[in-house]
């Protein structure tokens, strides 16, 4: 099992709809839960923390269920520009030292 | 007040060569990192600078992978007798504090192709 897990996509909806995206990590004693965006041939920014208790920042909100050990984000009113890929990462426990765990991240398309 | 820089943006190298990338941190920056990409991926840790110490180094592919941070400012990866599954994007990011952090600023890449 891969330690930070997402679908691919690509997932392409509607201007306006509401989108949602998991990602599923492996080891329970991570601590720290991250979304990044990343643009086409750009590099990865970081789009919201993770918080245990869910966050929200305008259209997007986050989530985490440590017990199923998932995250996920949810964008309502989708625009054109949330089109971008949607990385999930993990800070991983240390054994020695922190790090950062990405996964393969998840195509969203906004159509018009 | 710019962001982490990279160079070169792009490198075209034959089977063989060695390369060496550049990565300069936003100024004042204690941590910094080195990610490959490859296609389709999201970026995979290679190694971890604390200042000019390098604390890990676990995600280096191989031995012909070496990175360096002297002065603790600017870092460089070096890949000697680069091999075709080199090609990928090399994405340096930097933290004003050590790990764990919350927020890493990543720079543009290099995108190096391996013919």
């Amino acid at each position: 099992r891969k330690e930070v897990e997402q679908d691919p996509g690509p997932f392409n909806v509607p201007e306006g709809a509401t989108v949602a995206f998991n990602c599923t990590y492996s080891n329970s004693a991570s601590q720290s839960f991250f979304w990044y965006r990343q643009d086409c041939r750009k590099e990865p920014k970081l789009l919201m923390s993770v918080y245990s208790s869910g966050n929200e920042d305008g259209r997007f909100t986050a989530q985490l269920n440590r017990a199923s050990q998932y995250i996920s984000l949810l964008i309502r009113d989708s625009k054109l520009s949330d089109s971008a890929t949607y990385l999930c990462v993990v800070l991983w426990p240390p054994s020695g030292t922190y790090k950062y765990i990405f996964g393969t991240g998840t195509r969203l398309k906004v159509l018009a | 007040g710019a962001g982490v820089s990279q160079s070169p943006r792009y490198k075209v190298a034959k089977r063989g060569q060695d390369v060496a990338l550049r990565c300069d941190p936003i100024s004042g920056h204690v941590s910094l990192f080195w990610y490959q990409q490859a296609l389709g991926q999201g970026p995979e840790f290679l190694t971890y600078f604390q200042n000019e110490a390098q604390l890990d180094k676990s995600g280096l592919p191989s031995d012909r992978f070496f990175a360096e941070r002297p002065e603790g400012s600017v870092s460089t990866l070096k890949i000697q007798r680069t091999q075709q599954e080199d090609s990928a994007v090399y994405l340096c990011a930097s933290s004003l504090n050590r790990l764990p952090i919350k927020t890493q600023y990543f720079g543009p890449g290099t995108r190096l192709l391996v013919l």
